[in-house]
């Protein structure tokens, strides 16, 4: 089943802990991309990847890391986690278009105390 | 820098068509999205319209682009209790992948 999975589903943790947030598609598409989702403010893109290799910012960057190692793994990095941090986290990945359909993860619940 | 807006909620009875709308700031623009998101669940697209239409129709979706005004809409006909979801429009401009949402307009369907 062609799908998009993150884990973990939900994560509480503390601040200054460093995290990752595992994403990983089976579709072969080039382009993936993390988003956060907030109450009112809808979602925001944080970091995105054009290829192994390539990424670059979105509108929120600080605080996150990525990495694309592998065309399939696109993992999210909290170095050292703040409350503002607290958020419903999702990853998506489509073939290389514009116009091509991008495909969601279940998302992520992350809690900062 | 860019902004797209919407209004937060919308509630219509089942049959009727609704409209959900959004503005957006950026005029380079080159495609625009409409995403649907059901409770507990990752965002679906819907469907979406390249900057020099003015309309596209698929099956019971209509959208509409009015450029000059930086307008688009998103209209539902014979609307019904499972199209009650949180619907989002997008967009991405010329020379980048960067996606700008809105803010999500949650439309409530009422038998």
């Amino acid at each position: 089943e062609a799908q998009v999975t993150q884990n973990p589903r939900y994560l509480i943790t503390v601040t200054g802990k460093k995290l990752t947030v595992t994403c990983s598609q089976n579709m072969n598409h080039e382009y993936m991309s993390w988003y956060r989702q907030d109450p009112g403010l809808g979602l925001r893109q944080i970091y995105y990847s054009m290829n192994v290799e390539v990424t670059d910012k979105g509108d929120v960057p600080e605080g996150y890391k990525v990495s694309r190692k592998e065309k399939r793994n696109f993992p999210l990095i909290l170095e050292s986690p703040s409350p503002n941090q607290t958020s419903l986290y999702f990853c998506a990945s489509s073939f290389a278009g514009l116009a091509d359909t991008q495909y969601f993860g279940p998302g992520t619940r992350l809690t900062v105390l | 820098g860019e902004d797209v807006e919407q209004s937060l909620f919308l509630s219509v009875r089942e049959g009727d068509s609704s409209v959900i709308n959004c503005t957006y700031t950026d005029s380079s623009s080159t495609y625009l999205y409409w995403y649907k998101q059901e409770p507990g669940a990752g965002l679906q697209l819907l469907t979406y319209i390249f900057s020099n239409m003015d309309m596209k129709q698929d099956q019971r979706l209509t959208v509409l682009l009015n450029k000059k005004d930086k307008h688009l809409s998103l209209r539902i006909a014979d609307t019904q209790t499972g199209d009650s979801a949180i619907y989002f429009c997008a967009e991405t401009t010329s020379g980048t992948y960067k996606y700008i949402f809105g803010t999500g307009t949650r439309l409530k369907v009422l038998a």
